[in-house]
This record gives C-alpha cells, structure tokens and sequence, in this order.
C-alpha cells in the first residue's frame, strides 16, 4: 500500500495568518494518464469530511480561494492563505492511484 | 441537492453480522462509483470497499476481504456493505461516499459498534 505522511500532525494558527501542511507519499501519485491522484479534505468536528482540493491544485466547487494546493510526484502542499475560525476540524490528503485508496494520519488545525 | 444517508449501524457481538444501506439522492446514481470508508473512535480515515457503477469492479481493503461484501441496486439508488465475522476492531462510523477517485460526498456516517 502506499503510505501517505503529513506533517506537522498539530497546527495552531492566529487568524489572519497563513498556515500550510506537508503531505508525501511513498510512491509517485503521477499516472499514466498524466492526472495526478491526490486530494486533500477537511474534517469540521463531528462532521464527515469534505472535499478541498482534486488533483493536486483543483478546488472542489464552493470551497474559498484562501485554499490551494500544490505539488508533484511525491510531495505535495496544502496552504491556507488567511487562516479563519471556521478552518479548524483536521486536514487529510489522500491518494487513488493505487487501491486501497489511502489517508495521512490527519493535521489538526487549531486556532490561537 | 447530493444526498448520502447511512443506516444500518448498532451493537453488535463479535463474530455477529449487519448490513449496512447508503440511500443516495439529487444525482444519477448509477453514473457513479460508489465507496465505504470507517473511521475508529478518535482515528484517521481507512478506506474500506469501492465499486463501479455497473458492479463491474469491486475492491476491499485487505482488514475486510473475505467478510464484507458491498454491492449496490442502481434501481433503487441504494449502496450496502454486509458485514460478517464482524470483530472489535471494526468499531467505526462508516461513511458512504461518492466517487472513482477522490470521494467528492460523503453521508454524514453510522456507528457501528462490535463489542460483547
């Protein structure tokens, strides 16, 4: 299976202020068909989580411009450009190239 | 409006089974693969099951392989994970969720608890 590492585990984050978070994974997510498999997802406490970011860079629909994403191959980057208080809940990425679908262990994100 | 209703979990004792039904609304549900994913108590994500639109393809995380089944009824619009042999470690809410790649929906989940 591939293993997907996010780091750091915790962030605390004044408002206002950016805040970004690692993911890497132990095999390239870039496939043949030139997409590359990685997403990114937030958990709002005692929700489900949803989508942020498809392929990388693409923001899921409604989701604000203070999220992007970055990356290739291996390593890949999720930044909050103004952090605010409805941003708090834990970030996952996840990656389908390969089955099983696989999840990092989870940021969470909290405010100052 | 996307809609994904989890039902179907509960206590169960180890070794007990449950299925579990997803109800999907406000989309062509049969254009779509379908996926379970279970979160432990106080854990990360864990992929559980996906399959195709048509049933065509079917995958399991190797935790579940051998006694969860997921199928589907497209007539219907309803997901379902049968779960058997079911052990403490399967303790999770499971979420049904949309989609081949990254799962764009998910239901708000169902707690299922495997305890004696």
């Amino acid at each position: 299976d591939i293993v997907m590492t996010q780091t750091p585990l915790s962030l605390s984050v004044t408002p206002g202020q950016p805040a970004s978070i690692s993911c890497k994974s132990s095999q390239s997510l870039l496939h043949s068909d030139g997409k590359t498999y990685l997403y990114w997802y937030l958990q709002k406490p005692g929700q489900p989580p949803q989508l942020l970011i498809y392929e990388v860079s693409n923001r899921f629909s409604g989701v604000p411009d203070r999220f992007s994403g970055s990356g290739s191959g291996t390593d890949f980057t999720l930044k909050i450009s103004r952090v605010e208080a409805e941003d708090v809940g834990v970030y996952y990425c996840m990656q389908s190239i390969q089955l099983p679908g696989t999840f990092g262990q989870g940021t969470k994100l909290e405010i100052k | 409006e996307v809609q994904l209703v989890e039902s179907g979990g509960g206590l169960v004792k180890p070794g007990g089974s449950l299925r579990l039904s997803c109800a999907a609304s406000g989309f062509t549900f049969s254009s779509y693969s379908m996926n379970w994913v279970r979160q432990a108590p106080g854990k990360g994500l864990e992929w559980v099951s996906s399959i195709s639109s048509s049933s065509s393809y079917i995958y399991y995380a190797d935790s579940v392989k051998g006694r969860f089944t997921i199928s589907r009824d497209n007539a219907k619009n309803s997901l379902y994970l049968q779960m058997n042999s079911l052990r403490a470690e399967d303790t999770a809410v499971y979420y049904c969720a949309r989609g081949e790649y990254g799962p764009d929906y998910w239901g708000q989940g169902t707690l299922v608890t495997v305890s004696s």
